[in-house]
């Protein structure tokens, strides 16, 4: 079965900072969404990659897919403390009965 | 457009009990999944409904089950609740079934369950 591991588990950043975190598939990745998530609440969509060498960007906020090295990069620009939280990546299986599979989550502190 | 709403959002029970959380997807969706989140195992995927069948199921005990109504609305049962079940259980609606990368999934806030 497929599974994504995520890098780091957790990450604690001076605002203003840039960061980056990576999330990385054990088998082909067909696309790849990243979500956030305030402690105990939702996740919040955040971007969508479709194919390798997709690059998105929302705000401060830039995603890339790289489908070679089965693997995808959210990296923050400028760090705010809006920007805590837990990072989610989660892909569709390339085959199987799972709807989506997620990684373990990195949390995200912003020290002011 | 409203989102996906769960009820309840908190709830404790003990162990033996059952318990049905509630999922209203976002008007228009036809598929609603159901994920349980714990610090230990991370997010999990449980089962999807779509037209009111399920249509994918993860890896749980039967004690877990759910089902949909014809509004899309759907319903998760848990069954003689043991310690391990407290988590946060949530539901995401998308429009279509299936692991397509273009059936995004909408988030729900969860329901937060303590057994005791």
């Amino acid at each position: 079965s497929q599974e994504l591991e995520q890098s780091p588990q957790s990450l604690i950043v001076q605002e203003g900072k840039n960061l980056t975190i990576n999330c990385t598939s054990s088998k082909t990745l067909y696309g790849l969404y990243w979500y956030k998530q305030k402690y105990g609440e939702g996740l919040i969509f955040l971007m969508m990659l479709q194919k390798g060498g997709e690059e998105k960007s929302h705000e401060k906020i830039t995603a890339k897919l790289d489908e070679k090295k089965q693997q995808s990069s959210l990296h923050i620009t400028a760090s705010q403390p809006s920007h805590a939280g837990i990072y989610l990546c989660g892909a569709p299986p390339p085959q199987g009965a799972q709807k989506l599979v997620f990684g373990q989550g990195t949390r995200l502190t912003i020290n002011p | 457009k409203a989102g996906v709403t769960q009820t309840p959002r908190y709830l404790i029970k003990t162990r033996g009990q059952q318990v049905t959380l509630s999922c209203s997807p976002i008007s228009g969706h036809r598929s609603v999944s159901w994920y349980q989140q714990t610090p230990g195992q991370g997010l999990q995927f449980l089962f999807e409904y779509f037209s009111e069948t399920q249509r994918n199921k993860g890896n749980f005990p039967g004690r877990f089950s759910g089902r949909q109504f014809s509004n899309s609305r759907s319903e998760m049962n848990v069954s003689t609740l043991e310690l391990g079940d407290s988590a946060l259980y949530l539901c995401a609606s998308s429009l279509g079934s299936g692991t397509s990368i273009y059936n995004e999934q909408f988030f729900g806030p969860g329901t937060r369950l303590t057994v005791l």
